[in-house]
């Protein structure tokens, strides 16, 4: 047990419908990442935030946003869902990349659009 | 891209066997982790590697780092079934070490 957990463990929708993925980190990390991963495209860095702040942004596509409450803990918000939408989204804490960005993952949430 | 790569993309010993996995990235890099998932589930975090660093033993596994190749490989001795699992390289960005990059993955199959 990685001390990160994300709810929901799975969740099934239809196109075009909006959900929102929640991720608390592990106690004392400040610093959340938000990971896809899809048969065909592997592990994709999405964005991270620092301390409530967005520190660094990889592939996310614009239909995607997230953010970190003062709590520390994050929601990935997905809409206009599409087919490709379908992965297994992964969350990942560490306590500060300055120091040591050795990251915990949690145990995933496992999203599919029919 | 800064994303690294695995070769080979799958590995199937016996136990007892070592396994060598290796990596190779594109761009400068601060550091360079190995992480370990099993079927469907979380990473874990197996080994960091800094850039200026060589080497790096952790228990059964021995990571390099050959900055000058832009390659790392990880070395699992004496395979057990249980480290039958996909294996990960993760760089970050010198520039941008809040931007993490895996690679694809070696599936590692270990049999007993």
């Amino acid at each position: 047990d990685s001390g990160v957990t994300q709810t929901p463990k799975h969740l099934i929708t239809a196109t075009g419908q909006r959900v929102t993925l929640r991720c608390s980190p592990r106690s004392g990390d400040l610093s959340v990442y938000w990971y896809q991963q899809s048969l065909d495209q592997g592990l994709q860095f999405l964005i991270q935030y620092y301390n409530g702040e967005e520190r660094a942004k990889g592939n996310i596509l614009e239909r995607f946003s997230a953010q970190q409450f003062p709590d520390l803990h994050s929601e990935l918000n997905l809409s206009s869902l599409e087919l490709g939408d379908s992965a297994l989204y992964f969350c990942a804490s560490s306590v500060d990349p300055l120091e040591n960005n050795e990251q915990f993952f949690g145990p995933g949430t496992r999203l599919t659009v029919l | 891209s800064q994303q690294g790569e695995e070769d080979p993309q799958a590995l199937s010993i016996q136990e007892g066997e070592n396994a060598t996995m290796n990596c190779s990235y594109k761009t400068s890099i601060n550091n360079l982790q190995w992480y370990r998932q099993n079927s469907g589930r979380g990473l874990v975090h197996l080994i960091l590697i800094r850039s200026n660093e060589r080497e790096k033993h952790s228990g059964r596994l021995r990571v390099t780092l050959d900055t000058s190749k832009k390659s790392s490989s990880l070395l699992i001795t004496a395979s057990r079934a249980a480290d039958t699992a996909s294996y990960f390289c993760a760089t970050d960005g010198s520039y941008n070490f809040n931007k993490f990059y895996f690679g694809s993955g070696t599936k590692l199959n270990v049999k007993p």
